[in-house]
């Protein structure tokens, strides 16, 4: 089967720095992306990562390791703004299938 | 733009009733997909396009048609509603299929459907 897993909640000060782990079990791997919800909201489009090492975007960066099915969600310099759900997902096979994670809640304290 | 327009926003359903989510994107994206997320769950595919005239089906796709007669639009029927369906609908658009730092994902705001 498909699966990922990354923790339920996180939480962090303003200013501080916060990964977001995601392991994952699949087939057919094509890339590993992330997303940002905040409550009541869509999904927004974060990153994508189709070959290991590490990709930034601004205060966002994601890295990937093939080997290891795993990737993590860097956020730096917290903003309040940041408290929201942060979701990977699971790129497999080439029909743009995507398989989401269950969600990471972080709450960015002041 | 508008990008990925979802209607109804909020839809009350009885039992047994039939509806159809509407999606429209003017981004002239060739792959749409619809996904539903349950309470504190991620999302879950329940069909997709790769273009006019094509669908497949995703993780979920049972109670659930589409269809894709423009590249613009790609509505989602509910053919006889249950309390099990009741979720958050989003549907989405990508210029292709896969991913990439040059080709991103865009969801629509959400159609919240409540079965009774």
């Amino acid at each position: 089967g498909q699966s990922l897993e990354q923790p339920s909640e996180v939480t962090a000060v303003e200013g501080a720095i916060v990964q977001i782990n995601c392991t994952y079990q699949t087939s057919g791997f094509y890339g590993l992306s992330w997303y940002q919800q905040h409550d009541g909201g869509a999904p927004t489009f974060l990153s994508y990562n189709g070959l290991d090492g590490l990709e930034e975007t601004g205060r966002f960066s994601s890295f990937l390791s093939r080997s290891d099915s795993y990737g993590y969600l860097l956020l730096q310099e917290l903003q309040m703004k940041d408290s929201a759900s942060y979701f990977c997902a699971v790129q497999a096979g080439n029909t743009g299938k995507l398989i989401f994670g269950q969600g990471t809640t972080l709450q960015v304290k002041p | 733009n508008a990008g990925v327009t979802q209607t109804p926003k909020f839809q009350v359903l009885k039992t047994g009733q039939s509806m159809t989510l509407q999606c429209a994107q003017d981004m002239n994206h060739e792959y749409m997909s619809w996904y539903r997320q349950d309470p504190g769950m991620g999302l879950r595919l329940i069909h997709y396009s790769v273009g006019a005239g094509i669908t497949d089906q995703g993780e979920v796709p049972n109670g659930y048609n589409v269809s894709r007669s423009t590249t613009e639009d790609f509505p989602l029927r509910l053919l006889s509603a249950a309390p099990s369906q009741t979720s958050v609908y989003f549907c989405a658009s990508s210029y292709s299929p896969l991913l990439s730092s040059g080709n991103t994902i865009y969801f629509g705001e959400g159609s919240w459907l409540t079965v009774v």
